[in-house]
């Protein structure tokens, strides 16, 4: 575990209501990333931020929005939840420095109804 | 966007076997990253490769980067229960120093 902290874990919401999921990280790296898992495509981005309220988007985006004000922290909001986003979502963080690798949080497993 | 095709996507195999996995990319790569998730958990890195043709290893785990930049390989040597998980493979293009592509996995189950 490389410092990452996602919360919560597991959240049922309904569809149409916004939600939001908090990264909080303790390594002071630069980079940090949402991904999203599902079954037959891997891990997907959705949105990173490369500092303190610069944020781009991923190859999955539309649907989110992410806001970093904070260099530990990164929220991920699904502005009207949709059961598309059923998902499991990763957080993940990264020196930024050249090539570093990425290291991932434990994930939080959303359930839209 | 990138196509990163990885296989097999699972395999069986018997405690003690050796297990070969790969990926292949549309796209010429400068990093090769190997992960492995276990359930309910995130992935977790298993090897980084930065140079073609470098060759790492990580306990029995080894790696390659490959010539052509374009595939990678992940070989486990006599694997034992603990190897059971998914295990990714990751790439970067040149340039796109904030954004890995993951292939979609391989499933690793391991059979007394």
């Amino acid at each position: 575990d490389a410092g990452i902290t996602q919360s919560p874990r597991h959240k049922v919401t309904e569809t149409g209501t916004p939600v939001t999921l908090r990264c909080h990280q303790t390594e002071n790296h630069r980079y940090m990333y949402w991904y999203r898992q599902d079954p037959g495509h891997g891990l997907r981005l959705i949105h990173y931020s490369y500092g303190v309220k610069d944020t781009d988007k991923g190859e999955v985006s539309d649907g989110y929005s992410v806001s970093r004000s904070k260099t530990e922290d990164f929220l991920l909001t699904l502005e009207s939840a949709t059961s598309s986003q059923t998902s499991v979502y990763f957080c993940a963080i990264s020196a930024g420095q050249g090539n570093s690798p990425l290291h991932f949080g434990n994930g939080t497993r959303l359930t839209v109804t | 966007g990138q196509q990163l095709n990885q296989s097999p996507q699972s395999m069986f195999i018997q405690e003690g076997e050796d297990v070969s996995m790969n990926c292949t990319s549309s796209s010429i790569f400068n990093t090769w990253l190997w992960y492995k998730q276990d359930p309910g958990e995130g992935p977790v890195l298993l090897i980084a490769l930065y140079k073609a043709g470098e060759l790492t290893s990580n306990g029995r785990l080894t790696a390659q980067f490959g010539i052509t930049r374009k595939d990678s390989f992940l070989n486990i040597s006599a694997s034992i229960p603990s190897d059971v998980g998914i295990y990714f493979c990751a790439g970067r293009v040149p340039g796109t120093a904030s954004k890995l592509t993951f292939g979609t996995g391989t499933r690793l189950q391991v059979t007394l």
